[in-house]
This record gives C-alpha cells, sequence and structure tokens, in this order.
C-alpha cells in the first residue's frame, strides 16, 4: 500500500522568501505524485502532478516540484513566497490507486 | 470554479439521523469521488462511481452508500450519523474511470457536516 508523508504540519515564512514544503512516499509502484492547494473555506486545486514524463514539474502560480525516486521524495518549491500562496497545501500519491493524500502542510505567509 | 457543484454548503444535524449530500460532477465527466476531510483522519478517499457503477471503495462506513445516477450526479448518504461522523465531504469528478492511466481529478467546494 502507498503512503504520503509530509514533514511539517505548519510551516512560516516570510514574503519573498523561499518556499519549500516536504513530501515523502512510499509505493511498490512507480507512482503518479500530486501537489494540490487548499484556500479556506474551498475546494482542493490541482498545483502539479507527476506522472512519469519530466522529473521536474511545474505547476501553477510559481510552484515547482521534483521527483527522486532514490529519495521518494517530492517537495514543493517557490523561488518567492506571496500573501497570496498562504492556504494548506496536501500531497498525495497514486499508485494506480486512489488517491492518499497526506496530513498537509498549512503555509503561513508573513508580511 | 471547478465546475463541481456540491449542496447543500452546510448541514447541521443531530446525531443518529440520516443526511444526503448531492454532487454534480463537471459536464462531459463520467467519474465521481467521495472524499472525508476531518482533523482526525486527514482527507481519506470513500467511494468512487464511473458511469453510474461503482468502481473503486476506501475507507467509506457500511452506514455510508453513494450512487450515481443517470444524469451523472451522485448522491451520499450517511445514516445513524454519529459526532465523529462531523467533516467536510468534497465530491471530485474526472473524464476517466481507471487509475491506471492519469486523469485528473477536479474537485467541487464541499459540504461541511455538522453532527450535534
Amino acid at each position: 500500500a502507498q503512503s504520503v508523508t509530509q514533514l511539517g504540519s505548519h510551516v512560516s515564512v516570510s514574503e519573498g522568501a523561499l518556499v519549500l514544503l516536504r513530501c515523502n512516499y512510499s509505493s511498490s509502484v512507480p507512482p503518479y505524485l500530486f501537489w494540490y492547494v487548499q484556500y479556506p473555506n474551498q475546494g482542493l486545486q490541482l498545483l502539479l502532478k507527476y506522472t512519469s514524463a519530466a522529473t521536474l514539474v511545474k505547476g501553477i502560480n510559481g510552484f515547482e516540484a521534483e521527483f527522486k525516486k532514490s529519495e521518494t521524495s517530492f517537495h514543493l518549491t517557490k523561488p518567492s513566497a506571496h500573501m497570496s500562496d498562504a492556504a494548506e497545501y496536501f500531497c498525495a500519491v497514486s499508485a494506480r490507486t486512489p488517491l492518499v493524500f497526506g496530513k498537509g502542510t498549512r503555509l503561513s505567509v508573513i508580511a | 470554479d471547478s465546475g463541481v457543484t456540491q449542496t447543500p454548503k452546510h448541514l447541521i444535524t443531530a446525531t443518529g439521523q440520516r443526511v444526503t449530500l448531492r454532487c454534480s460532477p463537471r459536464s462531459g465527466d463520467l467519474s465521481v469521488y467521495w472524499y472525508q476531510q476531518s482533523l482526525d483522519q486527514g482527507l481519506q478517499f470513500l467511494i468512487q462511481y464511473y458511469n453510474g457503477e461503482e468502481r473503486a471503495k476506501g475507507n467509506i462506513l457500511e452506514r455510508f452508500s453513494a450512487q450515481q445516477f443517470p444524469d451523472l450526479h451522485s448522491e451520499l448518504n450517511l445514516s445513524s450519523l454519529e459526532l465523529g461522523d462531523s467533516a467536510l465531504y468534497f465530491c471530485a469528478s474526472s473524464v476517466g474511470g481507471n487509475f491506471v492511466t492519469y486523469n485528473e481529478q477536479f474537485f467541487g467546494p464541499g459540504t461541511r457536516l455538522t453532527v450535534l
């Protein structure tokens, strides 16, 4: 069975600073990997996905993630945080199965 | 706006009661997925329907059931409600119905259920 671990339930960064949200996965078969964002009182929106093409994946709003098989990681980064990035971020895995989500990381951006 | 609609937005009910949550998928999507988001369990997959038939089942309680109608909308029925069923219930839809190939899921805004 696959699983996802998001390191840090809450991350706080200053506006303009690097955003790094960590995700490690476990899967017995090559996985699909996803990052979703959830703004308050809204549903989940897909930020980016890895589906076995390029290992460096670019998404919306300036986010990107790199699939590292040797480290079983799929960390999410953004060079410069904006206030509008404050939200809950979920990493998810699908190993040809329904999505399995991590517990989420709440990102706060300080002015 | 993802194009997935869910009603109602909020639902407050008492223990032991039964409720029905409704989801309308994006136009053209044949698959509907239900998820539960709670503080204890996080975001969990409950069940998937594809073109009217159950396709995959997750951690769905026996007190919960779902169906997908010919017009492709779906309903999630929750019965004998307990305090622990209080959660945000999301519906998502996609064009395809299998997990072997990638099918992007589009999420609705959710229904917040409060059981008192």
